[in-house]
């Protein structure tokens, strides 16, 4: 079975550091970008940026880039989002996804995110 | 960043019924348009890509449609598990920028 499980909820402080993971199996890690989305509570979906395992190609939203870091260890299929100093306007709920493929011309063609992780809570509270 | 932008934000509608929700990017994105379903405390499930392309196991009821820049979903016959917030992506670049959703009530 496809499935991407992230690690559990975090409370932490302002100023804190904090790295979540996303562990993928079922499928070759190295081939398929991972994604990373923000829900904020009650809100709707953000793009925060994604990765490529294979070779750790990592891209940004303009929204996010310098806030977090995305990251890999492909050598046990598991992608990092990181923090170095939590804000409480972090608080929310963070997804991990795979970018699904498909073969278009002899070239793969990257369409919506097909596996998604069960979320992983980030609470920043003093 | 392209922006995309839902309509309407709610809609309420009975079991049954032929629901219908917009999604306008800010420019082109050609056919490059997904739309997700989300259930409260749940991740969100993809539902069709490539505007039109239903995922696997979704319901011949949901069919996507448009090109350029407006597109629509449309769930042709509304079951009670179809009560959700629906999201359109575009996957033109790589920022996959979502929309802020519909969310669909019952009446």
């Amino acid at each position: 079975e496809v499935q991407l499980v992230q690690s559990g909820a975090e409370v932490r402080q302002p100023g804190e550091s904090l790295k979540i993971s996303c562990n993928g199996s079922g499928y070759n890690f190295t081939d398929y970008w991972i994604g990373w989305v923000r829900q904020m509570p009650g809100k709707g979906l953000e793009w925060v940026g994604i990765i490529y395992p294979g070779d750790s190609d990592t891209r940004y939203s303009p929204s996010f880039e310098g806030q977090v870091t995305i990251s890999v260890d492909k050598s046990i299929s598991i992608a990092f989002l990181h923090w170095s100093s939590l804000k409480a306007s972090d608080t929310a709920m963070y997804y991990c996804a795979r970018l699904g493929r498909i073969a278009v011309a002899h070239t793969w063609y990257y369409y919506g995110m097909d596996v998604w992780g069960q979320g992983t809570t980030v609470t920043v509270s003093s | 960043d392209i922006q995309m932008t839902q309509s309407p934000s709610s809609l309420s509608a009975s079991v049954g019924d032929r629901v219908t929700m917009s999604c306008r990017a800010s420019q082109s994105i050609k056919k490059y348009l997904n739309w997700y379903q989300q259930k409260p405390g749940k991740a969100p499930k993809l539902l069709i890509y490539t505007t039109s392309n239903l995922h696997s196991a979704v319901p011949s009821r949901f069919s996507g449609s448009g090109s350029g820049t407006d597109f629509t979903l449309t769930i042709s016959s509304l079951h009670p598990e179809d009560f959700a917030t629906y999201y359109c992506q575009q996957s033109y670049n790589i920022s996959y920028t979502f929309g802020l959703g519909t969310k669909v009530e019952i009446k």
